[in-house]
């Protein structure tokens, strides 16, 4: 069974310019969903994927937004860089199918902003 | 609105001495909890969880947690700590109100120091 996993690990962007980052779910899982977590913090919802629409959104801004493919895999797209969106961005993956609810994360992005 | 908290920043026991990291919810309906472990520049980890059934979960790597539905409790338990379990552990609920969304809630995170 292969783990979730992201890319690319580490990012350094400017501030105003647009990043990409990318998720492959765990085998069999159909719901992906990414999460920003702060210095410090614990990880914060931003946006949850299934089959391909967005069915949940945080409380984050349009720039922040996503795309799910027909193998369940993900991006996370942030446009107009905010210093502020310097963190660990978690793809999580999950199957809700059978009521067991649980999300297996990958290792995280980590994007600074300077 | 959903919430979870966990009242300390950092958790200090000597290894082989049992551990306890708390973590208290706030949820409108029945709660589903999850307890995951995060070490460092790393992913979370999942650990155990709640949905339904016996009040003593058991999980991973020897932990368990006890569900207390009268205290809104989901405490995170291990009976001999090893120095490998320092790392910093949250706590999460499901939002229920959420619907179809599977949008965990998560606490600050408890700092696990175990000392040799």
């Amino acid at each position: 069974e292969t783990g979730v996993t992201q890319s690319p690990t580490h990012l350094i962007k400017t501030r105003g310019q647009q990043v990409t980052l990318r998720c492959s779910s765990q085998s069999g899982h159909n719901t992906v969903s990414w999460y920003q977590q702060a210095l410090g913090q614990g990880p914060q919802f931003i946006f949850q994927y299934y089959r391909e629409e967005e069915n949940g959104r945080g409380n984050f801004p349009p720039r922040f937004s996503g795309l799910q493919f027909p193998n369940y895999s993900s991006e996370l797209n942030v446009n107009a860089l905010e210093l502020d969106d310097s963190a660990l961005y978690l793809c999580a993956s999950s199957s809700p199918k059978g009521g067991t609810y649980e999300q297996y994360f990958g290792p995280g992005t980590r994007l600074t902003v300077t | 609105a959903q919430s979870v908290a966990q009242p300390e920043d950092q958790v200090n026991v000597a290894e082989g001495n049992p551990l306890t990291v708390k973590c208290t919810y706030s949820v409108s309906g029945n709660p589903y909890l999850f307890w995951y472990v995060q070490y460092p520049n790393r992913g979370l980890q999942f650990l155990l969880k709640y949905i339904t059934g016996d009040n003593l979960v058991k999980g991973s790597y020897g932990f368990e947690a006890e569900f207390n539905k009268s205290q809104t409790s989901f405490h995170l338990k291990k009976p001999s700590a090893l120095v490998s379990d320092s790392a910093l552990y949250f706590c999460a609920v499901r939002d229920a109100a959420g619907g179809a969304t599977n949008k965990l809630i998560f606490g600050t995170g408890t700092l696990l120091a175990v000392q040799p």
